[in-house]
Parts: structure tokens; C-alpha cells; sequence
């Protein structure tokens, strides 16, 4: 199995400039989860999937931030303008069974994005 | 809401020393409980984690965990750390109502030197 795969690794880009960072979560996987990793804020969640709808998203930031997942295989988090404080890691994990559940799932994370916003 | 402490930030151990990480949340119901480890320069992966049954949970790489219900307490421990253990540990919560929102602690950044 490939794991969680996301891309591009690192991006440098300047302020103002649209930003979209892209995951493939491992398959057969019903959640999708967006985390983004700052050294103030520590892991924060974005957003998550089920089955592709959009669950919570009470944890994106404001309007620049948005996400999509169009097939089970692929989802995107977009960043439109980006501005320097969003210079983050931002984590794609994926589970197959709910973390809230009796069995307690385990997410898988992919290796991160790191993004930085001149 | 629920939230999750993790008091010490940085610790710095010699190889064979004992480790124990704390972890408290705050939530008063049912929870899953779950320790992350982050090796430099990599992803997060699963240490162990609690959902039920025995309190004491045991993961990959020697590490433990309790769960001590009354105390909100779900603290890490190995015996013996050894060199290999360097990384960023990660208590995180998932009250059983709360949906998928896993909360994360802030994180402890362990060093062990040789």
C-alpha cells in the first residue's frame, strides 16, 4: 500500500498568489482529514470527509480557505490569496474507520506539504 | 469542547533513562485516547491507542500508556529510551460524541542523547 500521498512537498510562493495542495488518501479509506501544523498552534484540524461530503469544517480558518474531494480517491485544500501566516505544514491523513468510534480508528498521514508564503 | 494537555514541552533524556510524558483532556464522557509519534523530518504514526477495555495499553517500540479515567489522564512511558526514540510525541482525544474531531496536545519534542 502507497500510504497517504500528498503533493507538492514544499511550495514557496508570495503573498497574494493561489495556493492548492493535493492528497490521495489510501484506498478503501471512507474519512479524509486536513491538519495543518504550526509551531504556535501546534496540529489544528481543518477539515473532514465522509464518503466525500464535507463534515466539519468549522476548523478552516476563514473564506481564503477551501476544500474539495470529487471522487474518493483525491481531495484538495486551496488557499486563495495566500498570505504569510498560513506558512504551515499542512497534513492530508485518512482513516477507515471513525477516530470517534468504538474502535477507535487510526489515521494515516501522509508526509505533509510544507508551505511558505513570502 | 474538548482539549488536551501535554505539560512538558521539551524533555532531554540519556539512552536507558525512563520516560513518562503526560497527558491530560479535558471531557467528561467517553473517549478514545491515542499517542502519535512524529520522527524528524517524517509523518505522524500511531504510538497506541485506548478505546476500551484494559487501562493499560501497550503500543510499538516497548512504549505503554494508562488510562486513568478519574485523573483525565492518559500518560506515555517506556522503561528504557534508547537513542532511535528522538521525535515529537502527540497525545490526542476523541470524545465518543464529538464526531471525528481528533484534538491534539501541543506536542512534546523528546531528545535522547547517546
Amino acid at each position: 500500500d502507497a500510504g497517504v500521498i500528498q503533493s507538492p512537498r514544499h511550495e514557496v510562493t508570495e503573498m497574494g498568489q493561489e495556493v492548492t495542495l493535493r492528497c490521495k488518501p489510501i484506498s478503501g479509506h471512507d474519512y479524509l482529514f486536513w491538519y495543518r501544523q504550526t509551531m504556535m498552534r501546534g496540529l489544528e484540524l481543518l477539515i473532514y470527509f465522509n464518503n466525500n461530503v464535507p463534515i466539519d469544517d468549522s476548523g478552516m480558518p476563514e473564506d481564503r480557505f477551501s476544500a474539495k474531494m470529487p471522487n474518493a480517491s483525491f481531495s484538495t485544500l486551496k488557499i486563495q490569496p495566500s498570505e504569510p501566516r498560513d506558512s504551515a505544514v499542512y497534513f492530508c491523513a485518512s482513516s477507515f474507520l471513525p477516530t470517534s468510534g468504538r474502535f477507535g480508528g487510526e489515521l494515516f498521514f501522509g508526509e505533509g506539504s510544507r508551505l511558505t508564503v513570502l | 469542547a474538548q482539549s488536551v494537555s501535554q505539560h512538558n514541552h521539551h524533555v532531554i533524556l540519556s539512552e536507558a533513562a525512563s520516560l513518562e510524558l503526560g497527558c491530560n483532556y479535558s471531557y467528561g464522557g467517553t473517549v478514545n485516547l491515542f499517542w502519535y509519534v512524529q520522527y524528524p523530518g517524517q509523518h505522524l504514526q500511531l504510538l497506541l491507542k485506548y478505546f476500551s477495555g484494559d487501562p493499560l495499553v501497550k503500543g510499538i517500540k516497548g512504549f505503554e500508556a494508562e488510562f486513568i479515567k478519574s485523573k483525565f489522564s492518559f500518560n506515555l512511558r517506556k522503561p528504557s529510551v534508547q537513542w532511535s526514540d528522538t521525535a515529537e510525541y502527540f497525545c490526542a482525544v476523541n470524545a465518543r460524541n464529538a464526531g471525528n474531531m481528533l484534538t491534539f496536545g501541543g506536542g512534546t519534542r523528546l531528545m535522547v542523547k547517546p
